[in-house]
């Protein structure tokens, strides 16, 4: 079984809906990364979180410590939005090593 | 502008020719590491590096060297590069402390014949 699991793996929504997409995880960690991947290939870091609630524009990323669970949500979805969002988690006493899911592969429709 | 720098983008290469991906920051980050993006496995570390002569293995750091005599750079060799080393390979950077984000490079899509 993976550490860090990531659901759902692919998701198609139309324009203007709201997203959710999971990340748990099995191991003590200090900290999790939410990022984003384009077609193009390149990485963007889009959270740092380490307890509770994070916003920025549209994108909100929240976590359950005692639940080993962490959501990325997407408020009024846009085609732009179209990306593979990973979540990577740096376990408790590890020198800065991360541990990756798998990603999920957001498509939004116009 | 902060970033991180790789090069080359793309690199076609044969078995066993010694080559050498660079990575460069320019925020004066004290932690860099490597990582590689295959389908259906994901991105897994190789090698990171906490701060200038100091680096340590990943979870995949066979067949991969790197030194980091400069705090800016942290170059990614492959001494006898074989076909499974064909990957998609990020550099990334992070100051010390827990509460930052990391940044990434471009990426290097590597493939050896």
């Amino acid at each position: 079984k993976n550490e860090v699991e990531q659901s759902p793996q692919n998701l198609t929504a139309q324009e203007g809906e709201f997203i959710t997409i999971n990340c748990s995880y099995s191991v003590g960690i200090s900290a999790l990364h939410w990022l984003q991947q384009h077609p193009g290939g390149g990485i963007v870091s889009l959270f740092m979180l380490s307890s509770g609630k994070k916003k920025h524009g549209r994108l909100i990323a929240t976590i359950n410590i005692q639940e080993k669970h962490s959501s990325l949500h997407i408020t009024a979805s846009h085609p732009r939005d179209s990306a593979v969002y990973i979540c990577a988690v740096r376990p408790s006493g590890s020198a800065r090593q991360l541990t990756f899911g798998s990603g999920t592969q957001l498509t939004v429709l116009p | 502008e902060a970033q991180v720098t790789q090069n080359p983008r793309y690199l076609i290469t044969v078995t066993g020719k010694k080559l050498t991906v660079t990575c460069s920051q320019n925020m004066n980050h004290e932690y860099m590491s490597w990582y590689r993006q295959d389908p259906g496995l994901g991105l897994r570390q190789i090698y990171y590096s906490m701060n200038v002569e100091v680096t340590d293995k990943g979870d995949v750091p066979e067949g991969y060297k790197v030194s980091r005599k400069e705090k800016r750079n942290f170059p990614l060799i492959l001494e006898s590069p074989s076909p499974n080393q064909t990957s998609l390979y990020f550099c990334a950077s992070t100051p010390r402390g827990t509460n930052y984000g990391y940044t990434f490079g471009s990426g290097t899509r590597l493939t050896v014949v």
